[in-house]
């Protein structure tokens, strides 16, 4: 089992809709977690960190479910330039961090 | 302007030849990694240091080497001995090791010749 997954996609959506998509961990003592967003050939940027309360950011809601050891990612009133590859990140802490990233989903938003 | 960069954009490799991607940062950050993506797939990482001369191997650490002479400099050497070099290239920075968030440079593509 990998250490993160995310499925793949591509999730493919009209404009407007509301998409979420989840990133498993195995290791359940990783203690931070990140979404990234990665454009095509390009360098991949943070989009939000995740919280044991759950975070929002305009139209991003990023939450965390430490029981069944996920994150997720929510995105509202999806716009054109939503479409990319969002990548999960997680790290734990032991006797030197570890920071796993997700091989990503790819979102692909239609007019 | 603040931030990390990488050079060359894209570079070619011969066979048996060792090349050097460059990676910079002026954010003043203690940890510094870099990462290889390949086409479909999430980063994996090559190796990483916390410190000024000090560094330590990541999961795919053959046939690639680093040095961290100072602290805004990472270079990345990537050896005749890495037989599938070809890749997307990712220098990254942060504050602390693993706790803080991650900051990319523009990354540099490696293609074998």
């Amino acid at each position: 089992r990998k250490e993160v997954e995310q499925d793949p996609g591509p999730f493919n959506v009209p404009e407007g809709a509301t998409v979420a998509f989840n990133c498993t961990y195995s290791n359940s003592a990783s203690q931070s977690f990140f979404w990234y967003r990665q454009d095509c050939r390009k360098e991949p940027k943070l989009l939000m960190s995740v919280y044991s309360s759950g975070n929002e950011d305009g139209r991003f809601t990023a939450q965390l479910n430490r029981a069944s050891q996920y994150i997720s990612l929510l995105i509202r009133d999806s716009k054109l330039s939503d479409s990319a590859t969002y990548l999960c990140v997680v790290v734990s802490y032991s006797s030197a961090s570890k920071i796993i990233f997700g091989s990503g989903t790819r979102l692909s938003i239609r007019p | 302007d603040g931030g990390i960069t990488q050079s060359p954009k894209y570079l070619f490799r011969k066979e048996g030849q060792n090349v050097t991607l460059s990676c910079e940062q002026n954010l003043n950050h203690d940890a510094m990694y870099w990462y290889r993506q390949d086409p479909g797939q999430g980063l994996r990482l090559i190796y990483y240091s916390q410190i000024v001369n000090d560094f330590q191997k990541g999961d795919i650490a053959e046939g690639y080497s680093v040095s961290r002479e100072k602290k805004e400099s990472f270079p990345l050497t990537v050896t005749s001995a890495q037989k599938n070099p070809t890749a997307f290239y990712l220098c990254a920075s942060s504050g602390t090791s693993g706790g803080e968030t991650q900051y990319f440079g523009p990354g540099t593509r490696l293609l074998v010749l």
